[in-house]
């Protein structure tokens, strides 16, 4: 049972327009999310994270919006630029004291020049 | 800082042949994953060590994978017999956990190919 879930494997956005990219989880535990940004044959790397107390946290051009009582967030990105093109993975960690995470399957982002 | 650091970076072996995937965790690490990516299921946890002392196996597919920390820098997945379902990239991350921060560091990966 896949307790994040990622439903869109890919999207495909204009240089310069908004890219959004989707998450949802069933778990009513998880109370820090975060996304991760991976290039081809890299593993993937930290981009930004939030906690549940919060429901938007901006770093730059990359925006978290949680929404608890839908269990959704999502990963909005402005403007969007080539360099973005990656697969994102949205992660929840699933109890407070063990670091661990749980990883949705990837949304494969293309940025069309 | 070198990062985590993984090896072999691929690896093509036989199906039924054992395979040693090997992982150096980032120098004042506490917690180690190991992780598999496939197409259809994005990024499965499979083990994790914190201290060196393995606290979650419950990822690991079968008796065929097993995971050993022998000391702080160093840590090994082991398939054995390998199958060709078990084709996919296999992610070492090492993290230091203070208070609530999550945030994982992840080696390059070892894209492994069973025939």
């Amino acid at each position: 049972d896949q307790q994040v879930k990622q439903n869109s494997p890919s999207l495909s956005v204009q240089e310069g327009r908004i890219s959004i990219l989707n998450c949802d989880y069933t778990n009513s535990m998880f109370d820090y999310f975060l996304w991760y940004k991976k290039y081809p044959a890299e593993g993937p790397t930290f981009l930004i994270s939030i906690s549940s107390i919060k429901d938007k946290n901006e770093d730059g051009r990359f925006t978290v919006f949680l929404n608890k009582s839908a269990k959704h967030l999502s990963l909005h990105i402005v403007p969007s630029q080539p360099g973005d093109s990656a697969v994102y993975f949205c992660a929840a960690s699933d109890h407070g004291n063990t670091g661990k995470l749980i990883f949705g399957q990837g949304t494969t982002l293309q940025v069309k020049p | 800082d070198a990062g985590v650091i993984q090896s072999p970076r691929h690896e093509v072996t036989e199906m039924g042949q054992e395979v040693t995937l090997r992982c150096k965790p980032i120098s004042g690490h506490d917690y180690l994953f190991w992780y598999r990516q496939t197409m259809m299921r994005g990024l499965e946890l499979l083990i994790y060590f914190n201290n060196n002392v393995p606290i979650d196996d419950s990822g690991m597919p079968e008796d065929r994978f097993s995971a050993k920390m022998p000391n702080a820098s160093f840590s090994t997945l082991k398939i054995q017999p390998s199958e060709p379902r078990d084709s996919a990239v296999y992610f070492c991350a090492s993290s230091h956990f203070r208070g609530r921060t999550e945030t994982q560091y992840f080696g390059p990966g070892t894209r492994l190919l069973v025939l």
